[in-house]
């Protein structure tokens, strides 16, 4: 067990609609990382949050969107959701802004139909 | 930016060795080694700064070679756990954006 916990774990919903994916770092940790796994595609970065700011953005379509909170969780938010965004999305938590070791969260499993 | 890893899969026999490679075009801060199981989240291996130094864990080591920008990940004698997908991250600077490599899917088999 990481300690990142990720809720929930699988999604299915339909193409246009608007989902909300959540993460809770370790305890201690300050950097949140979100991350898109597709089959054929890897893992793509998508955002990453210190403390409450965001620090680093990837490749993160405008639809998509994500916060952390004060009390350090983190929401992803993905609208208009298309067939091509069904995909696992990770979180991962680090103690710092920089990547030294991440831990993983066990992932949301987005289907959209 | 992203890294490229080669053999993009590979099969191996119990107690046969292989090498990973992770190639940058850019200059490397760091290079970093997870490894994914089918099913499963990505587990931290190992980090290597720049420097050259290689690094171990348990069977599964690595080296960094700066000049060539690239790094190999080195597992001896697998064992059937050592099956999965292993990616390496790299990094650019401290603190610079992290790009995850094309992955390596490894089977290992009785």
């Amino acid at each position: 067990d990481s300690g990142v916990t990720q809720t929930p774990k699988h999604l299915i919903t339909a193409t246009g609609q608007r989902v909300t994916l959540r993460c809770s770092p370790r305890s201690g940790d300050l950097s949140v990382y979100w991350y898109q796994q597709s089959l054929d595609q890897g893992l793509q970065f998508l955002i990453q949050y210190y403390n409450g700011e965001e620090r680093a953005k990837g490749n993160i379509l405008e639809r998509f969107s994500a916060q952390q909170f004060p009390d350090l969780h983190s929401e992803l938010n993905l609208s208009s959701l298309e067939l091509g965004d069904s995909a696992l999305y990770f979180c991962a938590s680090s103690p710092t802004t920089g990547y030294e070791k991440l831990f993983f969260g066990s992932g949301t499993q987005l289907s959209v139909l | 930016q992203q890294p490229v890893q080669s053999p993009q899969a590979v099969i191996l026999r119990e107690g046969e060795d292989a090498v990973i490679n992770c190639s940058s075009s850019k200059a490397l801060y760091s290079v970093h080694w997870y490894r994914q199981k089918h099913g499963e989240a990505p587990v931290f291996l190992m980090i290597l700064l720049k420097g050259g130094e290689q690094k171990g864990h348990d069977k599964i080591s690595a080296s960094f070679n700066e000049k060539k920008q690239q790094s190999s990940l080195y597992l001896t004698a697998s064992q059937l756990s050592y099956s999965g997908t292993y990616f390496c991250g790299t990094e650019m600077g401290a603190g610079n954006q992290f790009y995850f490599g094309t992955g390596t899917s490894l089977t290992v088999i009785p």
